[in-house]
């Protein structure tokens, strides 16, 4: 069974500062997707992010980046320039492509369980 | 209304109530999930449910009930709860395509307290 851990419950950072979150993850899968999903006090989860396992080039989306170490199964995010609008829970994730629905194809989600990030003015 | 909806937002309920959970996605997506995420433990997966048929059920106790009726709208039933089910219940919907990644949009979630 494949686990994602989050070593830091919360972290906090100031305002136009660069954080990083750590995420590690256990599998013997070769074929995956990771994540990182945040959850701000309105608690609708949104994705920010998403890392294809064969895909050796870190993804990027705009101020959010990731540092995906496939041999360490390790998949940190950057957020850079933070903004209060940052604020939230991350949740960091992981998706095994399995035959699954009739049609194939799976997206069955194994998350952490969240470091809380504040963003101070 | 827009992206995935959950009616109530928020849901107090005694042991011996009998109460239901409702999700509708505007998204024209052909999956539907419920989550449940407690204090200090990751989201965990409950039910899925891919064209109205149910796909997982993730060793969920009985005493909730999904119903799938059509791709639009998911509910979860609830009845003789435990405190320990006091949890908030997202639920989340995708289009399930074979071969490729599909993403998960979630609702907001309904907040229940059981007393």
């Amino acid at each position: 069974a494949q686990t994602v851990t989050q070593s830091q419950p919360e972290m906090s950072v100031q305002e136009a500062e660069t954080v990083t979150l750590s995420c590690t993850y256990d599998t013997s899968e070769s074929n995956y997707y990771l994540f990182w999903y945040k959850q701000p006090p309105s608690r609708q989860m949104i994705l920010v992010i998403r890392q294809e396992a064969y895909k050796q080039q870190n993804a990027t989306e705009n101020r959010f980046s990731v540092n995906f170490q496939k041999a360490a199964k390790s998949f940190s995010l950057k957020i850079s320039d933070s903004q209060l609008g940052d604020t939230a829970m991350y949740f960091c994730a992981f998706m095994k492509k399995e035959r699954f629905f009739n049609q194939g194809g799976s997206e069955k989600l194994v998350f952490g369980k969240g470091t809380k990030l504040t963003v101070n003015p | 209304e827009t992206g995935v909806t959950q009616t109530p937002r928020h849901l107090v309920m005694g042991m011996t109530n009998k109460k239901s959970l409702k999700c509708e996605q505007h998204l024209g997506h052909n999956a539907m999930y419920w989550y449940k995420q407690s204090a200090k433990k990751p989201l965990e997966l409950m039910f899925v449910y891919s064209l109205e048929e149910r796909v997982e059920n993730n060793s969920v106790p009985s005493r909730f009930s999904p119903e799938c009726p059509n791709s639009s709208h998911l509910f979860l039933h609830l009845h003789t709860l435990q405190p320990e089910d006091s949890a908030l219940y997202l639920c989340a919907s995708s289009q399930a395509t074979s071969g490729i990644y599909n993403e998960q949009f979630f609702g907001p979630g309904t907040r229940l307290t059981v007393l």
